[in-house]
Order: C-alpha cells, then sequence, then structure tokens
C-alpha cells in the first residue's frame, strides 16, 4: 500500500519553463511534506517542505501549493534551467509514527536548453 | 565539514556472508535513517533511530539489522544478504531535535549481492 503517490514518472520541460511534479498522500495524520532533489550519484537533498497549515510556500523559483482537503501537494518549478535536471521526490511524514518517512517514487526532470 | 559518511560507496559480495554498512554524522542529531532506493520505487525506509539505544522498523525492515550505540553511528548489518537486496542504500540524519525533518543524506553505498 503506497502511502504517496508522485506522477509523473518523467518530465521533459524546455528551458524557461514551468515544472510541475505532482503527489498524493493518505495518511491525513502527515504533517511534514518536504521535497528532495537528487543528482546522479548523489544523495538526496532537501529542496523545500511545507506543513499542512499553510497552502503556499515560495523559496525562489520553487513552490509547493499545498491542498489539504484533496490530499495532494504540487512542487512548481518556474523558469526552469538545465541545472535543474535531477530526479525530485516528494515525502510525507509525522503524525503518529513520527519517525517514518514516506517517499514517493520520484520524478525525473529533463530541462533542455 | 557538516556530513553524513557512509561506508563503502561500492561493495560487491556473495549470498549469505555477513557484511555492514557504515553511517557516521558530525552534527549531534539525534535522528538517523536508512533507506534503499530501486528504480521506480523511491526511496524506502529501512530502520530509524530517534536517539541512542532507540531504534524503530521502517516499511521495508525484514533482512536487516541496525544499532545506536553511540550517537553518531547507526551502521546498516545484512547477516546473511540474497540478491535481492542488491540496492543503492542511502543513510540519513536529522536537523531538528528528535524529528526525521530536513534530512542530511549520505552519498550512498552501492551493494551488489550476487
Amino acid at each position: 500500500q503506497q502511502q504517496v503517490k508522485q506522477s509523473p514518472q518523467s518530465l521533459i520541460v524546455q528551458k524557461g519553463g514551468i515544472s510541475i511534479i505532482n503527489c498524493a498522500y493518505e495518511n491525513t495524520a502527515f504533517d511534514y511534506f518536504p521535497w528532495y532533489q537528487q543528482f546522479p550519484g548523489k544523495g538526496p537533498a532537501l529542496l523545500i517542505a511545507i506543513r499542512p497549515d499553510v497552502s503556499e510556500k515560495k523559496e525562489g523559483r520553487f513552490t509547493i501549493s499545498f491542498n489539504k482537503s484533496a490530499k495532494q501537494f504540487s512542487l512548481h518549478i518556474m523558469d526552469s534551467q538545465p541545472g535543474d535536471s535531477a530526479t525530485y521526490f516528494c515525502a510525507a511524514s509525522g503524525g503518529t509514527n513520527a519517525g517514518k518517512s514516506t517517499f514517493g517514487d520520484g520524478t525525473t526532470l529533463t530541462v533542455k536548453p | 565539514e557538516a556530513q553524513v559518511t557512509q561506508n563503502p560507496r561500492y561493495l560487491i559480495t556473495v549470498t549469505g556472508k555477513k557484511l555492514t554498512v557504515t553511517c557516521s554524522q558530525n552534527m549531534n542529531h539525534e535522528y538517523m535513517s536508512w533507506y534503499r532506493q530501486d528504480p521506480g520505487l523511491g526511496l524506502r525506509q529501512i530502520y530509524y533511530s530517534m536517539n541512542v539505544e532507540v531504534t524503530d522498523k521502517g516499511d521495508v525492515p525484514e533482512g536487516y539489522k541496525v544499532s545506536r550505540k553511540e550517537k553518531r553511528n547507526f551502521p546498516l548489518i545484512l547477516e546473511s544478504p540474497s540478491p535481492n537486496q542488491t540496492s543503492l542504500y542511502f543513510c540519513a540524519s536529522s536537523l531538528f531535535l528528535g524529528t526525521n525533518e530536513k534530512l542530511f543524506f549520505g552519498s550512498g553505498t552501492q551493494l551488489s549481492v550476487l
């Protein structure tokens, strides 16, 4: 049973375009929703995170939109750059099992110059 | 430099030969965790530790053991590795006290079990 579903599996965007990755979760007890960015040969690194008490968080070109009623959240990358080409993972944690983290399957983003 | 260090980076072994992957962090983090990454399956949590001598199962703990005798170290033990444990393994620790928020990941250990 997958608690966090991520889509699309892969995404190709032109330089300067908007990249959008979506995630849906099942457990309403989750209270921390991060996005991680992973480059080939490296470990994931935290990109941006949100809590369910806000609907949007923006850090530079990266924005998380959060819809608590729909149990969905998404990552928007504005003005996508070739350097953004990486694998992105959404995750959810917190609630009754504070130590457990559940990740989505990942989205491979390719930004074409 | 603040970091999570995993060793070895690459490991090839044979079925049934016990192995240990080490993980150490120099940030005094209380929370540490192990994940495996397989193509198309994302990151799946194996075990985590909220503090010294406190460990708990993640989503895929079968075939693995961990221990947390010191705050900085969290080794992953495969007592009888099998080919289905061939995977990319990541150790992580958390910035925030007692939580798994803002995880810092190591560089990974690529394990092949023949």
